[in-house]
């Protein structure tokens, strides 16, 4: 059972364009939603993370926007850069569960 | 701090034989990860461990077992392998179950 649905799987956006990325979630215990960045031979970083008494939280030109009815939540990033190419994976735990639940990630491709 | 550090980087085995996987933290985080990064499949938890001496099953724990008799290392071993688990592995650890996870830089490992 996938506990954390992201799409989708691969984009391509222009520099300076929208990267929008998406996740669905089922379980209405999550209460924790990082997003994590990896780079090609790298391990992952956390980029951003919201909980859910917030709608919105923007950290430059990454803002996650949560949507606690609908169970989703998305990454935008603005004015996107090449160096923002990485892989990108959101995830999502409960404060009773010692677990973090990552989405299959998506590979986020910027062209100059 | 050197953060988060996994030993070896690289390894090739063959079917069948055994080897163990370090990962070291300076951080004194009592929270400890070991993933799986397969294409397509995102991050899998395979064992994780919440304090000295504490080990708990993931989502794919078969074929791998876990010790972590020091609060700074957790050790992931392999105790017959087989090409199926020939993947990219990742440590993380974290102060809670909810902050950042810290990730190691991981070990390919190849199963022929």
């Amino acid at each position: 059972q996938q506990q954390v649905k992201q799409s989708p799987q691969s984009l391509i956006v222009q520099k300076g364009g929208i990267s929008i990325i998406n996740c669905a979630y089922e379980n209405t215990a999550f209460d924790y939603f990082p997003w994590y960045q990896q780079f090609p031979g790298k391990g992952p970083a956390l980029l951003i993370a919201i909980r859910p008494d917030v709608s919105e939280k923007k950290e430059g030109r990454f803002t996650i926007s949560f949507n606690k009815s609908a169970k989703q939540f998305s990454l935008h990033i603005m004015d996107s850069q090449p160096g923002d190419s990485a892989t990108y994976f959101c995830a999502a735990s409960s404060g009773s569960n010692y677990k973090l639940t990552f989405g299959k990630g998506t590979l986020l491709t910027v062209n100059p | 701090n050197a953060g988060v550090t996994q030993t070896p980087k690289f390894r090739v085995l063959k079917t069948g034989q055994s080897m163990t996987l370090l990962c070291a933290q300076d951080m004194n985080h009592e929270y400890m990860y070991w993933y799986r990064q397969d294409p397509g499949m995102g991050l899998r938890l395979i064992h994780y461990s919440v304090g000295e001496g504490t080990t708990a099953k993931g989502e794919v724990p078969d074929g791998y077992n876990v010790s972590r008799l020091k609060k700074q290392n957790f050790l992931l071993g392999l105790e017959s392998a087989a090409p199926s688990q020939t993947s990219v592995y990742f440590c993380a650890s974290s102060s809670t179950s909810q902050e950042t996870q810290y990730f190691g830089p991981g070990t390919r490992l190849l199963v022929l």
